[in-house]
């Protein structure tokens, strides 16, 4: 079955400082989405990423697929309070080729801002 | 708020009793998913429906679990005889035709005590 890979677990940045963090699959990418989850909330949609070299941009977030599809990395520029959170991605399971069924996630990455 | 709500946002029961959870999706989406989430980890499929039938389930479903979504609209979720095992973040999505964009509840937060 396919699995999903984040890291780094957890992040401390300081407040403006550029992150990255990323996500490596064990199979090729169908798809591949990133949300945001405030601690004890839902998820919030972020970005979808389905092409291979992909990249998307929302405001100070930008999200990658490379060209193998096999890992993505959202970076995250002059970061702010308003970033910190978990940030999880999620795929399309392998079998669906891209079909809209149940998304494996991986575990997070826990972001902390420090002002 | 056209967002998808779910009820209730907390549940405190005691093992063996039943429990039911309701997720109202975004008008307009015909999928409709469950996921569960625990502490530390990202959420888990469940089952998920097109329409009112379910599609897929889970090995994780155990018979003690149940969904429905009788009209194609909201859904419900139905654990019997809970398990303190059962304790965590239950999540419902909602999507739109052939998109995968989905769209989260706030979740409900199932304690067994």
């Amino acid at each position: 079955s396919q699995e999903l890979e984040q890291s780094p677990q957890s992040l401390i940045v300081q407040e403006g400082k550029n992150l990255t963090i990323n996500c490596t699959s064990s199979k090729t990418l169908y798809g591949l989405y990133w949300y945001k989850q405030k601690y004890g909330e839902g998820l919030i949609f972020l970005m979808m990423l389905q092409k291979g070299g992909e990249e998307k941009s929302h405001e100070k977030i930008t999200a990658k697929l490379d060209e193998k599809k096999q890992q993505s990395s959202l970076h995250i520029t002059a970061s702010q309070p308003s970033h910190a959170g978990i940030y999880l991605c999620g795929a399309d399971k392998e079998y669906s080729g891209g079909g809209a069924d149940g998304l494996t996630f991986g575990k997070g990455t826990h972001l902390i801002i420090q002002p | 708020d056209t967002g998808v709500s779910q009820d209730p946002r907390h549940k405190i029961t005691k093992r063996g009793q039943n429990v039911t959870f309701r997720c109202d999706p975004i008008s307009e989406h015909n999928r409709l998913y469950w996921y569960r989430q625990t502490l530390g980890q990202g959420p888990e499929f469940l089952t998920y429906f097109q329409n009112e039938a379910q599609l897929e389930k889970s090995r994780l479903l155990s018979d003690r679990f149940s969904a429905e979504r009788p009209k194609g609209s909201f859904s419900t979720l139905e654990i019997q005889r809970t398990e303190q095992g059962d304790s965590a973040m239950y999540l419902c999505a909602s999507s739109l035709g052939d998109y995968n964009e989905q769209f989260f509840g706030p979740g409900t937060r199932l304690t067994v005590l």
